[in-house]
């Protein structure tokens, strides 16, 4: 994930806000997108944006995107532990909008 | 009723065997992948598939050769397996290349 990074850790108190922050390269990305993976399963897709989208807001999702600097960020508000997950940041790229993904953050929860 | 269903979900076998896994999705998809995800949760496409068509062919060892009889499958089978071939495979669809990927359960592959 060298085009697209993220931290690799995030710690939170239960009820708190988290804010997952991803940087990617390629400036003619079309989607970003947010997935999460919780202990031993498969990718969740949790939401995306358009590129000529700045901001999205789904339920307790936030996303915010900063094009010019080529930030993306999820927030994630009153922090459930059920939110327990890695969450990857992916952006598509190049003529067959290949995804490249972010290592991804492990967001821990703190009671 | 799973939209992208993956068979084993978990396979151990020894080196030099040759396995298969299997992908079905029931979305109607167009376009098919599959990805490793190694020990470090790094996730790396492997193959895409569009309308039976090969699409993506990531920097993969030959031993790796996808099979597509229809636009509902795409299986992935390995050939003389090796320690490093031990990841998590994902299978994901999508309705075409733009659009967004929906992923199965994974197989947790294990190479004694």
């Amino acid at each position: 994930g060298e085009d697209v990074e993220q931290s690799l850790f995030l710690s939170v108190r239960e009820g708190d806000s988290s804010v997952i922050n991803c940087t990617y390269t390629d400036s003619s990305s079309t989607y970003l997108y947010w997935y999460k993976q919780e202990p031993g399963a498969g990718l969740q897709l949790l939401t995306y944006i358009f590129s000529n989208m700045d901001m999205k807001q789904d339920q307790r999702l936030t996303v915010l995107l900063n094009k010019k600097d080529k930030h993306l960020s999820l927030r994630i508000a009153d922090t459930q532990t059920g939110d327990s997950a890695i969450y990857f940041c992916a952006e598509s790229k190049g003529s067959n909008y290949q995804l490249i993904w972010g290592a991804g953050t492990k967001l821990i929860i703190k009671p | 009723d799973t939209a992208v269903s993956q068979t084993p979900k978990y396979l151990v076998t020894q080196m030099g065997n040759d396995k298969s896994i299997k992908c079905e999705q029931n979305l109607g998809h167009d376009t098919m992948y599959w990805y490793k995800q190694d020990s470090k949760k790094f996730l790396k496409i492997m193959f895409s598939y569009n309308n039976k068509e090969l699409i993506i062919n990531e920097t993969v060892p030959n031993r790796f050769s996808p099979k597509s009889p229809d636009k509902a499958h795409l299986n992935l089978h390995i050939n003389s397996l090796e320690l490093g071939d031990s990841a998590v495979y994902f299978c994901a669809s999508s309705q075409d290349l733009q659009k967004t990927q929906y992923f199965g359960p994974g197989t947790r592959l294990t190479v004694l």
